[in-house]
């Protein structure tokens, strides 16, 4: 069966220090890998989408950036954090057929930029 | 992007059906309706979803407008583990988007006992 494994699950970093989440799936291959954050109370917002290893599209201009340096590892960096950049963030896959499948999240990692 | 709009939150008594709706009035041919729910300090959690017509599995059913432009999540029997955040999302079906989607800010559902 197919697992997505996210980590740390929470995190505490000063305002400009770098940042990197990383996130991996098992049990499938060249799946759609997907980066969201959410604000509290609020729904999800699309951060980052990948196809494929090496191609990242982004959806909003930000301090963050993503990379897809194997088929199925999904890495969120920041080189300076910004106080906004505090958020839950979330890390999904979804097979390339949408017809018959929908998104699998991690658990999240929930980041307070201090 | 295709929106949804949901209402904010619901009530719902224990053991009771609940009819959770959502509305997409720009949705175009090839968008998928799915619905998620998510628990505090959780991820999202797929529930169903379809294209036209309606969908059953064991976790609820969706009942999806003859013109596409609603669609309404059946929880038949709700119960206090069902008390959650619930997303309705379109999903682009091909293309170079294909899977994107957008969330909402989701209902809000509360289940009394």
């Amino acid at each position: 069966s197919q697992t997505i494994h996210q980590w740390p699950a929470t995190l505490v970093q000063p305002v400009g220090s770098p940042l990197s989440l990383e996130c991996t799936v098992e049990g499938t291959s060249n799946p759609n890998l997907y980066w969201y954050r959410q604000a509290a109370g609020r729904g999800l917002q699309l951060l980052f989408y990948s196809v494929g290893i090496g191609q990242i599209s982004s959806e909003v201009p930000q301090n963050l950036s993503a990379s897809r340096p194997q088929d199925r590892q999904f890495i969120l960096s920041s080189k300076k954090l910004l106080l906004s950049d505090s958020g839950f963030y979330l890390c999904a896959w979804s097979a390339k057929t949408v017809a018959n499948y929908g998104y699998t999240f991690g658990s999240g990692t929930r980041l307070t930029v201090v | 992007d295709a929106k949804t709009t949901q209402p904010n939150s619901m009530e719902s008594n224990e053991e009771e059906p609940v009819h959770l709706p959502c509305n997409h009035s720009t949705i175009s041919g090839t968008d998928y309706i799915h619905w998620y729910r998510q628990l505090p300090s959780q991820g999202p959690e797929y529930v169903i979803h379809g294209l036209t017509s309606n969908v059953n599995n064991r976790m609820a059913s969706l009942a999806i407008a003859e013109d596409r432009k609603s669609s309404t999540l059946i929880l038949h029997r709700a119960t206090l583990r069902d008390a959650a955040v619930y997303y309705c999302i379109l999903r682009l079906g091909w293309g170079t988007n294909a899977g994107k989607s957008t969330f909402g800010d989701g209902t809000t559902l509360t289940v009394k006992p």
